[in-house]
C-alpha cells in the first residue's frame, strides 16, 4: 500500500444527478479527511474521521453532502441533487494521528464538474 | 481575516537559481504548525516541509528550507537549485494545536511556481 487512492480521478455529472466518490486511505492510518478545493483556491475542511466515527463536519457540507467510512477502512463522499457550485476537486487525506508534525498524505483527488 | 496569506500568485525561477515563496500567517494559538506542500497538475498534495512554532531552528529538507520569523508571522519556502520537476502550484497550510480542532490544516490560495530552462 503505498499511498491514499481516490476513484474515479474526474467525473462529469449533470445537474441535479447524485455521485458518490471513494477514498482508500493508507492501510495503518486511522484518520481520514476530505478536503474541497475549488479553482484558484488552496483546500479547505470538509469532514474528519476518527476510525469510523465522524467527529466534524465543517459547515460548508450542506445537507445534501453525506460523508461515510464503514468499519474504519474505506470511505465515501455523496452528493445529492448536485449544483454548479459543487464543481471542484474533492481531495481526500490520512494520517495516523493528529499530533504529528509531518502533516497528512493526500490522494489525487476527484475532479468533479457538474454541467 | 485570513489566517494563511501568500501574496504571490505566480512566481517565475531559471532552472538552478533559489526562489522564495512567500507565507504570512495569523493566529493567536502559541502552539502551531506550518506547512508547505506542492501541488502539481495531477493534483496530488506533496507534504514538504514542516516547521513547529517551538522549533528554535528553520526547517530544511533536502533542497527546501523553511525561513520561520516568529515575530513576522512568516514562514517562506526558499527552494535551492530549481529543477524543471519543481514546477507546480505550492502552498502553504497552518495547524493550531491548543483547542478541539486541531487536526485542520487552513490552506493559502497558493503560488504557481514555474522553473524555465
Amino acid at each position: 500500500d503505498t499511498g491514499v487512492s481516490q476513484d474515479p480521478r474526474h467525473k462529469i455529472t449533470k445537474r441535479g444527478q447524485n455521485v458518490t466518490f471513494r477514498c482508500d486511505p493508507i492501510s495503518e492510518h486511522n484518520r481520514l479527511y476530505w478536503y474541497r478545493q475549488t479553482l484558484g483556491q488552496g483546500p479547505e475542511f470538509l469532514t474528519y474521521f476518527q476510525n469510523e466515527a465522524q467527529l466534524e463536519k465543517s459547515r460548508l457540507l450542506s445537507d445534501r453532502f453525506s460523508a461515510e467510512r464503514p468499519k474504519g477502512s474505506f470511505s465515501t463522499l455523496e452528493i445529492q441533487r448536485t449544483e454548479q457550485g459543487d464543481s471542484a476537486m474533492y481531495l481526500c487525506a490520512s494520517s495516523r494521528r493528529t499530533g504529528e508534525s509531518y502533516g497528512y498524505t493526500f490522494g489525487s483527488g476527484t475532479r468533479l464538474t457538474v454541467v | 481575516a485570513q489566517k494563511i496569506t501568500q501574496t504571490q500568485p505566480g512566481m517565475f525561477v531559471q532552472e538552478k537559481e533559489a526562489v522564495t515563496l512567500d507565507c504570512t500567517y495569523d493566529t493567536s494559538d502559541p502552539s502551531y504548525g506550518l506547512f508547505w506542500y506542492k501541488q502539481p497538475s495531477s493534483g496530488e498534495m506533496i507534504f514538504l516541509i514542516y516547521q513547529g512554532s517551538y522549533d528554535q531552528q528553520n526547517a530544511t529538507e533536502g533542497r527546501y528550507s523553511l525561513n520561520f520569523q516568529k515575530a513576522r508571522k512568516s514562514a517562506n519556502l526558499v527552494i535551492s537549485a530549481s529543477q524543471l520537476g519543481d514546477s507546480a502550484m505550492y502552498f502553504c497550510a497552518m495547524r493550531e494545536f491548543s483547542g478541539g480542532s486541531n487536526y485542520k490544516l487552513t490552506f493559502g490560495k497558493g503560488t504557481l511556481l514555474t522553473v524555465n530552462p
